[in-house]
């Protein structure tokens, strides 16, 4: 079946450390996204790809980096500059071509600092 | 004023009633318009795409009205598995990263 595999489920971090959240898609979707989500909060945008190799801020990136060095593969870093990271964490895919495409989400990721 | 807005809820409603969201968006040039479903502690996953003409898919319907700049979503026959958090997405534009997120509505169906 295709979708979107999110891993891990659940994630720790302690202080200064970075972590990395994965997210691979079987869809062929060219465009890749990774929001966070905080309790009664609407999803928020990290960043975004709409290409291999090629990668756009989103309304927080501060603190997060990604690459996208596979069509399939869209990772995120939660570095030690992000100071509140404990979230949900989603990442979604979509068609590239036109804007009435929607996204399909990955089961997330819950980060929590230790 | 939010990009997306949605009156929170929670909105009880027992088995069989019909319920209606709304949702408004403050950005006249939206192009696209989407309903996510969304269970606690889950993913949201696409429910609807909402058309011009208005859809309907099943006991669901959504309707867009662009001169009042909102949209909404009638259920219909509430069953107890309807109970979920209802996102209302917006495309700004016609570029695909910009879909805009309400902080959604939650429905409660109870027996």
């Amino acid at each position: 079946d295709g979708g979107i595999t999110q891993s891990p489920k659940y994630l720790f971090r302690k202080e200064g450390q970075n972590v990395t959240l994965s997210c691979e898609q079987n869809l062929n979707h060219d465009a890749m996204y990774w929001y966070r989500q905080d309790p009664g909060q609407g999803l928020r945008l990290i960043y975004y790809s709409q290409i291999v190799n090629d990668f756009q801020k989103g309304d927080i990136a501060e603190g997060y980096s990604v690459s996208r060095e596979k069509k399939e593969s869209f990772p995120l870093t939660v570095t030690s500059a992000q100071k509140n990271p404990t979230a949900f964490y989603l990442c979604a895919s979509s068609r590239r071509e036109g804007g009435n495409q929607p996204q399909h989400f990955g089961d997330g990721t819950r980060l929590s600092i230790l | 004023r939010k990009e997306v807005e949605q009156d929170p809820g929670p909105f009880n409603v027992p088995e069989g009633a019909t319920v209606a969201f709304n949702c408004t968006y403050s950005n006249s040039a939206s192009q696209s318009f989407f309903w996510y479903r969304q269970d606690c502690r889950k993913e949201p996953k696409l429910l609807m795409s909402v058309y011009s003409s208005g859809n309907e898919d099943g006991r669901f319907t959504a309707q867009l009205n662009r001169a009042s700049q909102y949209i909404s979503l009638l259920i219909r026959d509430s069953k107890l598995s309807d109970s979920a958090t209802y996102l209302c997405v917006v495309n700004l534009n016609s570029g695909y990263s910009t879909l805009t997120f309400g902080k959604g509505t939650m429905l409660l169906v109870s027996p």
